[in-house]
């Protein structure tokens, strides 16, 4: 089993729908984060989390909202989808700081809004 | 904010070829890493670059720091189709987050 396990895996959805995508690990890392990917664009950082009760905007935070349900859990949310939303979506861990560390990824999940 | 601009975006070779990609920043890095990832996967690292000047092996791939940190190559030797994947370089910011560069897309064809 994944150690880092996103669902759904895709999901097709129309334009003004709510979507939330889940995020859970069994790494035991307090750190956790929502990158999108773009065709030619990398990957870029929507939230991210140091722990429970912390939330920080990343670079790309607009029409996004997250919520970290556990230690474990981190859930992201399009209150109303866009079709400029479509893209590939990532969750990831990490243990501690990155300057020694590493990002742990998902599978990601692919999100269609027509 | 500091862009991070990897290149070439797209390279095909073939087999047994030797190739280099490049990630450069407008500014300092405070330190670097590479990650791979392959189709219908999340990115995987490769390695975590520090020091300026150094230079890091991992078999048939050789990672460097440029001197003044604000440069790195990956070079590799007698590609094989399973080096075939998306190269992402990503700046450490702040000790807390990765910011990335739009990736290489490598393909090697047999």
């Amino acid at each position: 089993d994944a150690d880092v396990t996103q669902t759904p895996r895709n999901r097709i959805t129309k334009t003004g729908k709510r979507i939330m995508l889940e995020c859970s690990q069994t790494k035991g890392h307090d750190r956790m984060y929502w990158y999108r990917q773009d065709p030619g664009l990398g990957l870029r950082l929507i939230y991210y989390s140091f722990d429970v009760k912390d939330i920080n905007k990343g670079e790309i935070s607009d029409g996004y909202s997250v919520s970290r349900q556990a230690q474990a859990k981190f859930s992201l949310s399009l209150e109303s989808a866009i079709p400029n939303q479509t893209a590939l979506y990532f969750c990831a861990t990490s243990d501690h700081g990155l300057i020694t560390g590493e990002l742990f990824f998902g599978e990601g999940s692919r999100l269609t809004v027509l | 904010t500091q862009l991070l601009e990897q290149s070439p975006q797209f390279l095909s070779i073939q087999e047994g070829e030797n190739l280099t990609v490049y990630c450069n920043s407008s500014s300092v890095f405070s330190s670097l890493q590479w990650y791979r990832q392959e189709p219908g996967e999340g990115p995987v690292l490769l390695v975590t670059v520090v020091t300026g000047g150094e230079v890091k092996k991992l078999k048939r791939l050789t990672f460097q720091f440029g001197d003044a940190r604000k440069d790195s190559s990956l070079h590799i030797t007698a590609a094989q189709p399973g080096d075939t994947g998306l190269y992402l370089c990503a700046e450490v910011q702040g000790a807390q987050k990765l910011v990335f560069g739009q990736g290489t897309r490598l393909t090697i064809n047999p």
